[in-house]
């Protein structure tokens, strides 16, 4: 079990730049949940996928934002035109489809917005 | 809608002592219930989970947590804190007919175990 890796860990960009960042899943985990998380604040959902299918998005999911799992396996998330306010910790997580199984996270891509 | 409180910012404790990080929770259905830990510029780490059956639960790293219906709390337990327990304690939340599975998080326990 290798874990969910996310790349870059750390991404500095000015504002009005466009950012990518990847999430690889647990190998075996069909399901992959993306999460914004501010200082001092937990987790807020912004959207899952099941396989390549985006099921769910959040209403913090602006039209700046977008989600792709193409293949089913690793996942990538876009920001364009990024603002100061998108500055925060962007944490990927994987489960098994099973509704009892827990979220497995990555340790997460920290986005700052000079 | 679902929420979860963690009405503490911060808990501190000796070594050795017993702790409690407490949560509660509000959802519509039935609750899934989590305990996560975060240990700085690290993800979160699954600790412990309710979903049906017995009241107290048993996790990873002698944490346990005891799911209250009637007051529907889920509070985080252990008997004898570590220094290295020191972190970031999240619970959170999802309701048993959301297919989805996201979860709600609460905004978090700073733990604090001093020597």
């Amino acid at each position: 079990d290798t874990g969910v890796s996310q790349d870059p860990r750390h991404k500095i960009t000015k504002r009005g730049q466009n950012v990518t960042f990847r999430c690889d899943p647990i190998s075996e985990h069909n399901r992959l949940y993306w999460y914004r998380q501010t200082l001092g604040q937990g987790p807020e959902f912004l959207t899952y996928f099941q396989n390549e299918a985006q099921l769910e998005k959040s209403r913090l999911l602006s039209d700046r934002f977008s989600a792709e799992r193409p293949k089913g396996s690793f996942s990538t998330l876009e920001i364009q035109r990024t603002e100061q306010g998108d500055s925060a910790m962007y944490l990927c997580a994987s489960s098994l489809t099973s509704e009892n199984q827990p979220q497995h996270f990555g340790d997460g891509t920290r986005l700052s917005i000079l | 809608a679902q929420s979860v409180a963690q009405p503490e910012d911060q808990v501190n404790v000796a070594e050795g002592n017993p702790l409690t990080v407490k949560c509660t929770y509000s959802v519509s259905g039935n609750p899934y219930l989590f305990w996560y830990v975060q240990y700085p510029n690290r993800g979160l780490q699954f600790l412990l989970k309710y979903i049906t059956g017995d009241n107290l639960v048993k996790g990873s790293y002698g944490f346990e947590a005891e799911f209250n219906k009637s007051q529907t709390s889920f509070h985080l337990k252990k008997p004898s804190a570590l220094v290295s327990d020191s972190a970031l304690y999240f619970c959170a939340v999802r309701e048993s007919a959301n297919q989805g599975g996201k979860l709600i998080f609460g905004q978090g326990t700073e733990l604090s175990v001093k020597p």
